[in-house]
């Protein structure tokens, strides 16, 4: 048990809608990121927030959006789902200064 | 966002043998190489990782050797046991600045017994 709790685990929903995934970090975390996992694209980052301020951006499309709030938990906001958005999306936590990630055990998002 | 390559896709290797994953990268400020173990259903762990200030680095079976003149890494996992059976992901960032790990596609290792 990695420490970081994601919810819900599973979600099937239809195109153009909208959802929201949610993390809580490890205790002491400060550092939260976004991963998606899909098969032909591996891990891909997405969005780093580090004490409720972004950090850094990586491939995050502009129908996705996350927030990390003053308890440090996190959200993701998926909108406008197209089927292509179906993957596994992936929250990490970190204390600053390292570089190890502690991994979620992931939202599994299907779009239909 | 692809600056991290790894190689091979799959491995299939025999119970005992030594199974090895090979990752290059381009951006020269990484200062922090991990490679991360995940079982089906899980999110990936740290599994070993190594920074640029040694070229090997060895915990029980698995051993990362870096190569920072050809910018790059691999990890070896000696005497493979059907539990090994995994994807793994060579991964790199700028560590010390807390930076997001940029992560290679991953290879699928199955170990036979």
């Amino acid at each position: 048990d990695s420490g970081v709790t994601q919810t819900p685990k599973h979600l099937i929903t239809a195109t153009g809608q909208r959802v929201t995934l949610r993390c809580s970090p490890r205790s002491g975390d400060l550092s939260v990121y976004w991963y998606q996992q899909s098969l032909d694209q591996g891990l891909q980052f997405l969005i780093q927030y580090y004490n409720g301020e972004e950090r850094a951006k990586g491939n995050i499309l502009e129908r996705f959006s996350a927030q990390q709030f003053p308890d440090l938990h996190s959200e993701l906001n998926l909108s406008s789902l197209e089927l292509g958005d179906s993957a596994l999306y992936f929250c990490a936590s970190s204390i600053q200064g390292t570089g190890e990630l502690f991994f979620g055990e992931g939202s599994r998002l299907t779009v239909l | 966002q692809q600056q991290v390559k790894q190689s091979p896709q799959s491995l299939i290797v025999q119970k005992g043998g030594i199974s090895i994953i090979n990752c290059a990268y381009e951006n020269t400020a990484f200062d922090y190489f991990p490679w991360y173990q995940q079982f089906p259903g899980k999110g990936p762990a740290l599994l070993i990782a190594i920074r640029p200030d040694v070229s090997e680095k060895k915990e029980g079976r698995f051993t990362i050797s870096f190569n920072k003149s050809a910018k790059q890494f691999s990890l070896h996992i000696m005497d493979s046991q059907p539990g090994d059976s995994a994807t793994y992901f060579c991964a790199a960032s700028r560590g010390q600045a807390g930076t997001a790990l940029i992560f290679g596609k991953g290879t699928t290792l199955s170990v036979s017994s």
